[in-house]
């Protein structure tokens, strides 16, 4: 079945310690994002890729780093400079190709605490 | 900047009732999208119903159905017949030029038997 796929569902960090969240899709989409979910705040942007070897900084980049080396991965690297890493996070695709936002399909998402 | 705003942070109604959550938005384009967004317990989001600024009609999906009112940058969301299944958070987003979604602050929905 096509789909994102978020791994790992739960992760456990040491403060100053970076990880990395992987996302993966096969939906042959040339857009990727990655969204924070925080309660009472929504989703919000932190970097989203439109093709391959390209990125974007979103509305909360600092403390974070991408990479898009092939059109199906998309990983996030959560930095030990982001003050506040705990957080729901989500991937998620979209077709592309257009200028204008079309619909996301979304991963299941990576729990990061920080203890 | 695009903004969106979702001023019901919780509702709860019970089953088979009517349900509608509000959303507004403010933009500087004269074209976007208008998405609800549904994100159950289980997490995974799903998309609900998508509306395109330049269409005059109302989208709907079997019980959900939109009230766009684009003078006012207003996009609720009616829910009918509402079921169990429907208990989730609701997200309202705004899509414009650059392949980016803004999202409100969601709406927890709470469907009892």
């Amino acid at each position: 079945d096509g789909g994102i796929t978020q791994s790992p569902k739960y992760l456990f960090r040491k403060e100053g310690q970076n990880v990395t969240l992987s996302c993966e899709q096969n939906l042959n989409h040339d857009a990727m994002y990655w969204y924070r979910q925080d309660p009472g705040q929504g989703l919000r942007l932190i970097y989203y890729s439109q093709i391959v070897n390209d990125f974007q900084k979103g509305d909360i980049a600092e403390g974070y780093s991408v990479s898009r080396e092939k059109k199906e991965s998309f990983p996030l690297t959560v930095t030990s400079a982001q003050k506040n890493p705990t957080a729901f996070y989500l991937c998620a695709s979209s077709i592309g190709g257009s200028r204008m936002a079309g619909e996301l399909f979304f991963g299941e998402g990576s729990r990061l605490t920080v203890l | 900047a695009q903004t969106v705003t979702q001023s019901q942070p919780e509702m709860s109604v019970q089953e088979a009732e009517t349900v509608t959550l509000s959303c507004t938005y403010d933009t500087s384009e004269s074209n976007y999208y208008l998405f609800w967004y549904k994100q159950p317990p289980s997490r995974q989001m799903i998309l609900v119903i998508r509306q395109e600024a330049y269409k005059q009609q109302n989208a709907t999906e079997n019980r959900f159905s939109v009230n766009f009112q684009k003078a006012a940058k207003s996009f609720s969301l009616k829910i009918s017949d509402s079921q169990l299944g429907d208990t989730a958070m609701y997200f309202c987003a705004l899509g414009e030029g650059a392949q980016k979604l803004v999202f409100g602050q969601g709406t927890r929905l709470t469907i009892n038997p």
